[in-house]
């Protein structure tokens, strides 16, 4: 069974631009989560959606934006990219909101 | 605000021995606890859970003791083996809420 999957894998961006991953659930879960990681500390949360409605979102601004669609994939926009957004960015994906969270292997952004 | 803490960044275990790894919350509220295990490059993986109503989860090597009056868990991985040489984060959940991680300890199993 394929496992939570995201793309890119890898990113480079400059500083204004604008930047949209990918995370495809694993199959049936219908709820998916996004986190930040910084280097050297754990991941912060980002945004919750489930059944395509959002359910949470954590302490970031307004330039992070999220959707999910009706077949359970979400993607994370970022706009006017800032050097502090490098981060490897982490989807997880649970059957329902809540319970054992699935993470994907990320897609690590760097902005220049 | 960190709501989970790992205080300790590093820990190195000679290989057969045990391993043991501390987190702190803050937030009583908290009423799930996880550990996951991170290798480079690859997203976290779960590896065992502890419900606020229980004081201890076993799953094979690995037991996740809490202790709710200290607001404190810690798990314990015997015997150490060189592949559990991967950082080891703390989170925590409230209800059906997203989850609180800590920083992270980077466990070292010298053979």
């Amino acid at each position: 069974d394929a496992g939570v999957t995201q793309s890119p894998t890898h990113l480079i961006k400059t500083r204004g631009q604008q930047v949209t991953l990918r995370c495809s659930p694993i199959s049936g879960h219908k709820s998916v989560s996004w986190y930040q990681q910084v280097l050297g500390q754990g991941p912060q949360f980002i945004f919750q959606y489930y059944e395509k409605e959002e359910r949470g979102r954590g302490n970031f601004p307004d330039r992070f934006s999220a959707r999910q669609f009706p077949n359970y994939s979400s993607e994370l926009n970022v706009n006017a990219l800032l050097l502090g957004d490098s981060a490897l960015y982490l989807c997880a994906s649970s059957p329902q909101g809540a319970g054992g969270y699935t993470f994907g292997s990320g897609t690590r952004l760097t902005v220049v | 605000d960190q709501q989970v803490k790992q205080n300790s960044p590093s820990l190195s275990v000679q290989e057969g021995r045990i391993s043991i790894l501390n987190c702190d919350y803050t937030n009583s509220m908290f009423d799930y606890f996880l550990w996951y295990k991170k290798y480079p490059a690859e997203g976290p993986t779960f590896l065992i859970s502890i419900s606020s109503i229980k004081d201890k989860n076993e799953d094979g090597r690995f037991t996740v003791f809490l202790n709710k009056s200290a607001k404190h868990l810690s798990l314990h991985i015997v015997p150490s083996q060189p592949g559990d040489s991967a950082v080891y984060f703390c989170a925590a959940r409230a209800g059906a809420n997203n989850l609180f991680f800590g920083t992270g300890t980077r466990l070292t199993v010298i053979p």
